[in-house]
């Protein structure tokens, strides 16, 4: 059975760091990118970037580069999301999802979600 | 940037009804175009992908079409698990993007 399960929730300070994981299993980890999209409350999908598990190279949607750092660890089969200053408007759900690396490219399994709470 | 607009944001529609949602985008995407059904609480399902194609293990009720810069999802008989929010998403160019969301109520 395909899974990604994601770490649990998290409640940080502004200017906290934070890393965020996603675990894959019941599948070939390397054969599939894994993707970030964030979800604020209340508010719609927002796709963040990817990172190919196979050498760790990602790419980031222009809104969120420069914020957060996206990696792999193919021998744990783990993917994970990090902010090195948390922000309150970072409060949000974070999804993982994979997506196959031959077209069409969509989203066929997602985690659970990760919901990340930045306050002071 | 390719912009995804759904039409419409909300709807509202009794058990039995065919629903349309439709899904533009800016520029031409071909038919990169795939569906996701969101509950509260929950992450995203993959309905449709490209454009038309049904994911396995969803029902046969929900079908997609269109190509180019215009889509739809429809749901021929809509059924009470069907309350959702909708979103379109293109999968032709990065960065990728989602429409807005239809938030679909049954009456």
């Amino acid at each position: 059975e395909v899974q990604l399960v994601q770490s649990g929730a998290e409640v940080k300070k502004p200017g906290e760091s934070l890393r965020i994981s996603c675990k894959g299993s019941g599948y070939s980890f390397t054969s599939y990118w894994i993707n970030w999209v964030r979800q604020m409350p209340g508010k719609g999908l927002e796709w963040m970037g990817r990172i190919n598990p196979n050498d760790s190279y990602p790419n980031y949607s222009p809104s969120f580069q420069g914020h957060v750092t996206m990696s792999a660890d193919r021998s744990i089969s783990t993917a994970s999301l990090q902010w090195s200053s948390l922000k309150p408007s970072d409060t949000a759900i974070y999804y993982c999802a994979r997506v196959i690396t031959t077209r069409p490219y969509h989203f066929d399994y997602w985690g659970q979600g990760t919901l990340v709470t930045v306050s002071s | 940037d390719i912009q995804m607009t759904q039409s419409p944001s909300s709807l509202s529609a009794s058990v039995g009804d065919r629903v349309s949602i439709t899904c533009r985008a800016s520029q031409s995407i071909s038919t990169y175009l795939n569906w996701y059904q969101q509950k509260p609480g929950k992450a995203p399902k993959l309905l449709i992908y490209a454009a038309s194609s049904l994911q396995s293990g969803v029902p046969s009720r929900f079908s997609g079409s269109g190509s180019g810069t215009d889509f739809t999802l429809t749901i021929s008989s809509l059924q009470p698990e069907d309350s959702a929010t909708y979103y379109c998403q293109q999968s032709y160019r990065m960065p990728r993007s989602f429409g807005q969301g239809t938030k679909l109520e049954i009456k």
